[in-house]
């Protein structure tokens, strides 16, 4: 089956301690990227990766990391999460352009205390 | 003025009435325009795109984008309660550009 997983799905963690959430797709697509969705604000793109190695910043890139070293993965690294990253997380893949259609992931909550 | 405009709602409308969703938006160089919908508690998924100007139909949806007001548009005909979710317009310059989403527009179709 065709999909697009993220682990773990609920995450409740501390001010300053390391997390990766990860994102895996089984399409062979080209295009990843990652999303946060709060409240009042919507979808909002942290990053995405056109290819393997190569990632460009969204329109909320501050305070997270990825990297694209295979093309099944693409996780999301937070190097001292603060309370203000506490969200819903999306990672989605695209078989060819950002614009094509995209497969979101069930998403992970975040909650960072 | 933020790059793209959404209202959030909710829209309530009974069954069977047509829906009209809409964004409006600053930059000009978008080229591109889809609209995701959203069931709770799942991830978006896509639902019509659009290159340019005009309009695009598939089954009950219709999506219109006018350029020249920067606005853009998805009509859902004969709605249906499963069609209750929040639809987010999304859009785009290059294709393999960063992709900027509206807020979302919460939608309840009443039976």
């Amino acid at each position: 089956e065709a999909q697009v997983t993220q682990n773990p799905r609920y995450l409740i963690t501390v001010t300053g301690k390391k997390l990766t959430v990860t994102c895996s797709q089984n399409m062979n697509h080209e295009y990843m990227s990652w999303y946060r969705q709060d409240p009042g604000l919507g979808l909002r793109q942290i990053y995405y990766s056109m290819n393997v190695e190569v990632t460009d910043k969204g329109d909320v890139p501050e305070g997270y990391k990825v990297s694209r070293k295979e093309k099944r993965n693409f996780p999301l690294i937070l190097e001292s999460p603060s309370p203000n990253q506490t969200s819903l997380y999306f990672c989605a893949s695209t078989r060819g352009l950002s614009t094509d259609t995209q497969y979101f992931g069930p998403g992970t909550r975040l909650t960072v205390l | 003025q933020k790059e793209v405009e959404q209202d959030p709602g909710p829209l309530s409308v009974p069954e069977g009435a047509i829906v009209s969703l809409n964004c409006t938006y600053s930059n000009s160089a978008f080229q591109y325009f889809m609209w995701y919908r959203q069931y709770s508690r799942k991830g978006p998924e896509l639902l019509m795109y659009t290159y340019s100007s005009g309009n695009k139909e598939d089954g009950r949806f219709t999506a219109q984008v006018d350029k020249s007001s920067k606005y853009i548009s998805l009509f859902i005909r004969d709605s249906q309660p499963s069609d209750s979710a929040t639809y987010l317009c999304a859009m785009s310059g290059e294709r393999d550009d960063k992709i900027i989403f509206g807020k979302g527009t919460r939608l309840h179709i009443l039976p």
